[in-house]
């Protein structure tokens, strides 16, 4: 069974740090793009970043550019999401996903279960 | 940046009623466009991608149309299960970059 399984949100001051974790299995997770897409609480879905299979190529939204860092580790089947500067907008719950696609990523499936990122002093 | 307008933004209808959920992008995305289900405290679903191709494990009533700016999402009779928000998503042509609608809410009239 394909899964992906976030870890690492919770409570974080503005202007602090936090890194999440997204274990995957079921599937060859070195052949595939990967991305974190995020939800504030009521809101709609955005996209943050993501990660070609080798991890050479890195796209984030906007928004997150020079303070999010998206990785990968291969070997051990996990995505990453290194959160700096953080604000109270990036209040969200995270989620990881597969992205998938006959030549370059055009969807997410699956997804993860999501971590809730909250933001406050 | 590709902007992608869903309406109605909430659709009242009854178990074994058709749904027709529309989504237009602000200029051509081919037929990069895909569908999600989310249902309250749970992550999105893949139902469509490519426009019109049913994710696995979909069921057939389900479809999706439309290429160029404007697709449609059908549920053809709405079962209990189906009473969810629905969103569409494309893809920028390069980088891959993704931008999703802001929802339609299905919910029971």
């Amino acid at each position: 069974e394909v899964q992906l399984v976030e870890s690492g949100g919770g409570l974080v001051q503005p202007g602090g740090s936090l890194r999440l974790s997204c274990a995957a299995s079921g599937f060859t997770f070195s052949s595939y793009w990967m991305s974190w897409v995020r939800q504030a609480p009521g809101k709609g879905l955005e996209w943050v970043a993501n990660i070609k299979q080798d991890g050479s190529e890195k796209y984030y939204v906007d928004s997150v550019k020079g303070r999010f860092t998206i990785s990968r580790d291969n070997a051990k089947n996990s995505l990453y999401l290194q959160m700096n500067s953080l604000r109270a907008e990036d209040t969200a719950v995270y989620y990881c996903a597969r992205s998938d696609g006959d030549y370059v990523p055009n969807w997410f499936d699956p997804w993860g279960q999501g971590t809730l990122v909250t933001v406050s002093s | 940046e590709i902007v992608l307008t869903q309406s109605p933004a909430t659709l009242s209808l009854s178990p074994g009623e058709r749904a027709t959920l529309s989504c237009r992008a602000s200029q051509s995305v081919s037929s990069y466009l895909a569908w999600y289900q989310q249902k309250p405290g749970q992550a999105p679903r893949l139902l469509i991608y490519d426009a019109s191709n049913r994710a696995t494990g979909i069921p057939a009533r389900f479809s999706g149309s439309g290429s160029g700016t404007d697709f449609t999402l059908t549920i053809s009779s709405l079962e209990p299960e189906d009473f969810a928000v629905y969103y569409c998503q494309q893809r920028s042509n390069w980088p891959p970059e993704f931008t999703f609608g802001p929802g339609t809410k299905v919910d029971i009239k």
